[in-house]
């Protein structure tokens, strides 16, 4: 059974830094492309970064790119999401994705989601 | 970037009824298009990929289809689990994008 579950959420100051992870199992984490998206209370979903098996190409949504880093460590079967500089509309919770490609590109299997509340 | 506009944002309906639920992207998009379902509190869930294709153990009251730039989600016979949010996402080039969900409410 896929199981991805995020952790690092919580509170933090305007301008902060957080580094969120995703710990996955159940399979062969090295062989997907991965992915973060959030969602604000009581909005909608939000997508902001991909990242390829190898971690040799990297997409982001404009408004995070250069805030946000996403990485991985295959042999630990993790993924992360560095995010620096952090704004009150960065409060969401953060769900990490896998990705599989089906004739077409989905996001197949979800973490639960771990929440990230920017506020001084 | 790929603009995807969802309607509507909510609607009510009754066990048993037919639903409906669309998307419009800005662009043509191919087959790059998925549904999901999210219940309240809970992350989203898979439901159609490449516009029309059922994810493994869902219901087959749900059924996808469009081709271009529309797209539809249709279930069937309402029951009552299917009372949640939905959202469309495209994935056919960066930034990949959602719609901005339909509430299916009672």
């Amino acid at each position: 059974e896929v199981q991805l579950v995020e952790s690092g959420g919580g509170l933090v100051q305007p301008g902060g830094s957080l580094r969120l992870s995703c710990e996955a199992s159940g399979f062969t984490f090295s062989s997907y492309w991965m992915s973060w998206v959030r969602q604000a209370p009581g909005k909608g979903l939000e997508w902001l970064a991909n990242m390829k098996h190898d971690g040799s190409e990297i997409y982001y949504m404009s408004s995070v790119k250069g805030r946000f880093t996403i990485s991985r460590d295959n042999a630990k079967s993790s993924l992360y999401l560095q995010m620096n500089g952090l704004r009150a509309e960065d409060t969401a919770v953060y769900y990490c994705g896998r990705l599989e490609y089906r004739s077409a590109w989905c996001q197949d299997s979800w973490g639960q989601g771990t929440l990230v509340t920017v506020s001084s | 970037d790929i603009q995807v506009t969802q309607s509507p944002s909510s609607l009510s309906a009754s066990v048993g009824d037919r639903v409906t639920i669309t998307c419009r992207a800005s662009q043509i998009i191919g087959s790059s298009f998925n549904w999901y379902q999210q219940r309240p509190g809970k992350a989203p869930k898979l439901l159609i990929y490449t516009v029309s294709a059922l994810q493994g153990g869902v219901p087959s009251r749900f059924s996808g289809s469009g081709s271009g730039t529309d797209f539809t989600l249709t279930i069937s016979s309402l029951q009552p689990e299917d009372f949640a949010t939905y959202y469309c996402l495209q994935t056919y080039s960066a930034p990949w994008t959602f719609g901005q969900g339909t509430k299916v409410e009672i």
